[in-house]
């Protein structure tokens, strides 16, 4: 079965601009989370999409958003870049979750943004 | 008071030896507790997931929770060099506000020597 994809791998923006993330689940899955890693802040919680609907927002601007397809893909735009923007961007497949529990999560390779 | 704390590291061990990963959490909503292993450069990769109190025992690696005493850890036995990253732990609430909501711990940064 193949893996949580996310494209592109690499991105260099300058300030100002806006750019879209890609990713798309594992087969099946129907929750997608996306996360941002820096060095400083480690991984934080974006937001989390399930049948094309947003269930759960982390405490990002909102210059930060995103969509989920009919197929589970799902996208996350950024606006008005910001240096502090650079960072890997991490996609996180599940299979469901449920407010019981929350399933295993397996992630993309990413994608690394830089901000000039 | 950051709710997913990690032993602050870096932890080296010999290889063959034990590496003992250790994980406190704030959040007493918290049910769900994951370990992910990160190599330099990679995404993080799944390696155990734990939700009652005990161990939990794959291959080399074990999971034990302790909800009482809030505490996650990871064990890993017969340390190879290969198993040198950095580990993740992270926690997710069984609240129904916090789907697909995992909150990460800082990491410990593990190297196992020949």
């Amino acid at each position: 079965k193949a893996g949580v994809t996310q494209t592109p791998r690499y991105l260099i923006k300058t300030r100002g601009q806006q750019v879209t993330l890609s990713c798309s689940p594992i087969s099946g899955h129907r929750s997608v989370s996306w996360y941002q890693q820096t060095p400083g802040q480690g991984l934080q919680f974006l937001f989390e999409y399930f049948s094309e609907t947003q269930r759960n927002k982390g405490n990002f601007p909102g210059r930060f958003s995103g969509r989920q397809f009919s197929n589970s893909r799902s996208e996350m735009n950024v606006s008005t870049l910001e240096l502090g923007d650079s960072a890997l961007y991490l996609c996180a497949s599940s299979r469901t979750t449920s407010g019981a529990n929350v399933n295993e999560q397996f992630f993309g390779p990413g994608t690394r943004l830089t901000v000039l | 008071q950051k709710e997913v704390e990690q032993n602050s590291g870096p932890l080296s061990v010999p290889e063959g030896a034990i590496a003992s990963l250790n994980c406190t959490y704030s959040d007493r909503g918290s049910q769900s507790f994951f370990w992910y292993r990160q190599y330099s450069g990679k995404s993080p990769e799944l390696i155990m997931f734990i939700y009652s109190n005990g161990d939990k025992e794959d291959g080399r690696f074990t999971a034990q929770l302790n909800k009482a005493s809030q505490y996650v850890s990871l064990l890993i036995r017969d340390s190879q060099p290969s198993d040198s990253a950095t580990y993740l732990c992270a926690g997710a609430n069984a609240g129904g506000t916090s789907y697909g909501k995992l909150t990460f711990g800082q990491g410990t940064i593990l190297t196992v020597h020949p």
